[in-house]
């Protein structure tokens, strides 16, 4: 148990489906992550919040939606989604991010991840 | 930007045997994270070393930040080490970037 948890852990949809992906830390930190894991890549960050303010956004297309309304929560917001969408979703915290100053000396603690399958 | 390379990609062990994974990284870095993914996806964090040597049980990790690498030993591998086990490195943005991983499989 590493303090960050994700629901749910699997997921089915179609492409014209709407659906939310949800991550919560219980450990105090300020910046939240979204990474993107597919089949034989390695992971892909997604979206970097610091104190729930966005402070990355990798060239994701806009049918990933994220949403922080608190530095303890953070969720991924789905729709019209690709096959090519389908992949494992992780979530990270850190007590700090880049923006803090912390220039990538903090560890990140991952959450079990959510498995997506897009039909 | 900043390369991360792992070796090697795949890795089969006996129960009982000991080995060691290589992280290259090609420029200077302030960090370096070992994690290992279990086969259910689940992502944990082994160590974080920008320098030096740590050990926790049966895994120790050592990086040599001159040289910009880092190795991870295993000694007496249990079946339940099975998975693939990353490095990081922060780019000089402070994302992380991962290797391709290992994918170790320890047999009973």
């Amino acid at each position: 148990e590493t303090g960050v948890t994700q629901t749910p852990r699997h997921l089915v949809m179609g492409m014209t489906n709407k659906k939310s992906l949800k991550c919560e830390q219980h450990l105090g930190h300020n910046a939240m992550y979204w990474y993107k894991q597919s089949a034989k890549k390695p992971l892909e960050l997604m979206f970097v919040y610091n104190f729930k303010e966005q402070t990355e956004n990798n060239s994701v297309p806009s049918r990933f939606s994220p949403e922080c309304p608190n530095s303890s929560h953070l969720f991924l917001h789905l729709h019209t989604l690709q096959p090519e969408d389908s992949a494992l979703y992780l979530c990270a915290s850190s007590q700090g991010s880049v923006l803090a100053g912390f220039g990538g000396r903090e560890t990140q603690y991952f959450g079990p991840g959510t498995r997506l399958l897009v039909l | 930007g900043i390369q991360v390379e792992q070796s090697p990609p795949d890795l089969i062990l006996q129960e009982g045997a000991n080995s060691t994974l290589r992280c290259n990284f090609s420029d200077s870095v302030n960090n370096l994270q070992w994690f290992h993914q279990n086969p259910w996806g689940q992502l944990i964090n082994l160590f974080y070393i920008p320098s030096g040597t740590k050990q926790n049980g049966r895994l120790s990790a050592t990086t040599v930040a001159t040289e910009r690498y880092s190795l991870l030993y295993i000694s007496s591998s249990q079946t339940t080490d099975s998975g693939v086990y990353f490095c990081a490195v922060p780019s000089n943005t402070g994302k992380l970037i991962f290797g391709q991983g290992t994918t170790l499989q320890v047999k009973p």
